[in-house]
């Protein structure tokens, strides 16, 4: 089945730094993925949908400077966390969908620990 | 504003009970429906959907409930196994011109089947 890949899983990182997460879609090409955050006992926020070839389109209320995304190719995104903070710890997850079907399912990585001291 | 509300954070059910998860939406515009489960340190994984044109969709121990009238979907697993404890996340998409397809989520309830 489809299966996406998320690098790394967990990171530490100092204040100040920036920070790059991985998403790779393994075995199906996607040319939308998106990406979540997760704070601790809430529900998975849409930070921004990224688009292989073009911009990545943020919600609202998310810093397009601070969290860079480029989808460089139809396997790849990133999101680049810059100049981090300590709010910026979360758990920072991406998808991507199998099949051009709004309606097909949205597979997910496995999620990435962000912890900023 | 949460237009996806699951309201219990957390259930406990006996192995081979049925348990019930509940979500309640508050946009009309929402047409599609899904239920993820999701295990500590992984990414959520698809479990079942449901189109708004039906009220009901069924898959093995799997069925997801939708009343519009209500803007309640509920998902029900009979009989309940200790492997199915996880956190369940409700998620409704619409569509939107501007931004295409998007998927907003509840915030997860605990479910807890003892053996």
């Amino acid at each position: 089945g489809a299966v996406v890949s998320q690098h790394p899983s967990w990171v530490i990182c100092k204040s100040g730094t920036s920070v790059k997460i991985e998403c790779r879609s393994l075995d199906f090409q996607a040319t939308t993925m998106f990406w979540y955050r997760q704070f601790p006992k809430q529900s998975l926020m849409l930070m921004a949908t990224s688009n292989e070839g073009s911009k990545a389109t943020y919600e609202q209320g998310v810093e397009k400077d601070k969290f860079l995304i480029n989808h460089a190719s139809l396997t790849l995104s990133t999101l680049t966390v810059t100049s981090a903070h300590p709010e910026d710890s979360s758990f920072y997850i991406c998808s991507a969908r199998f099949g051009a079907d709004r309606r097909s399912p949205l597979h997910f990585g496995n999620g990435t620990r962000l912890t900023v001291t | 504003d949460q237009q996806v509300k699951q309201n219990s954070p957390s259930l406990s059910v006996q192995e081979g009970r049925i348990s019930i998860l509940n979500c309640d939406y508050t946009n009309s515009m929402f047409d599609y429906f899904l239920w993820y489960k999701k295990y500590p340190a992984e990414g959520p994984t698809f479990l079942i959907s449901i189109s708004s044109i039906k009220d009901k969709n069924e898959d093995g121990r799997f069925t997801v409930f939708l009343n519009k009238s209500a803007k309640h979907l509920s998902l029900h697993i009979v009989p309940s196994q200790p492997g199915d404890s996880a956190v369940y996340f409700c998620a409704a998409s619409s569509w939107a011109e501007t931004s295409g397809s998007r998927l907003t989520f509840g915030e997860g309830t605990q479910l807890t089947v003892n053996p």
